[in-house]
């Protein structure tokens, strides 16, 4: 079974500054797609980010870029020009991209990391 | 456009009594449908999830249950509530195969059982 582990319960920040969130995961699997998501204080889920294994190209959105690194199975958000509205619980998740079977389409998500931005 | 409608926000409800959470999804056909639970201060664990009609998958064997009488409509119930049952319900849904593997989550379910 897949796992997906964000070992930094808690980040912060200066406004303006950046932050580099981790995330690492395990799979056997080959093809996949990884998230990540915010959740600030309204509890609503926010996708941020998308990668997909298969391209090596790293995504970016905006002031939010990911370091994917596929053969340590590392996965880091990086937020540059932070801003209070970043502030939020990061979640870090992960997709298989095989198709039919008992795990279609269901994502596995980290623990999270709460990131408070200090103005 | 798409969305996603997620009933009640906050509920509160004694030990041992019934639940039903309901969901459903406008926009869209034949989606994937997912009922995520968080404890406070913690990451999603995914409950149930439903790729079509009268299909349910369950990931993690408790007191609750998940129906799917419509395309778009996803439930999760229980006959009799424990305390553990607390936490934050969301539903989802996504549309595999068509490039929007994302996952689009409803605004939650609070849920207090005391």
């Amino acid at each position: 079974a897949q796992t997906v582990t964000q070992s930094q319960p808690e980040m912060s920040v200066q406004e303006a500054e950046t932050v580099t969130l981790s995330c690492t995961y395990d799979t056997s699997e080959s093809d996949y797609y990884l998230f990540w998501y915010k959740q600030p204080p309204s509890r609503q889920m926010i996708l941020v980010i998308r990668q997909e294994a298969y391209k090596q190209q790293n995504a970016t959105e905006n002031r939010f870029s990911v370091n994917f690194q596929k053969a340590a199975k590392s996965f880091s958000l990086k937020i540059s020009d932070s801003q209070l509205g970043d502030a939020a619980m990061y979640f870090c998740a992960y997709r298989s991209a095989r198709t039919g079977g008992t795990s279609y389409g269901k994502l596995t998500f980290g623990q999270g990391t709460i990131l408070t931005v200090h103005p | 456009s798409q969305t996603i409608h997620q009933w009640p926000a906050t509920l509160v409800q004694p030990v041992g009594s019934p639940l039903s959470l309901e969901c459903t999804v406008e926009g869209t056909s034949n989606p994937n449908l997912y009922w995520y639970r968080q404890a406070a201060g913690r990451g999603l664990q995914l409950l149930f999830y439903s790729v079509g009609i009268g299909q349910i998958s369950s990931e993690v064997p408790q007191n609750l249950s998940a129906s799917r009488p419509q395309d778009r409509q996803f439930i999760l119930s229980s006959k009799k509530l424990l305390l553990s049952d607390s936490g934050f319900y969301l539903c989802a849904w996504s549309v595999i195969g068509t490039g929007h593997e994302k996952l689009f989550f409803g605004s939650g379910t609070q849920l207090s059982v005391l």
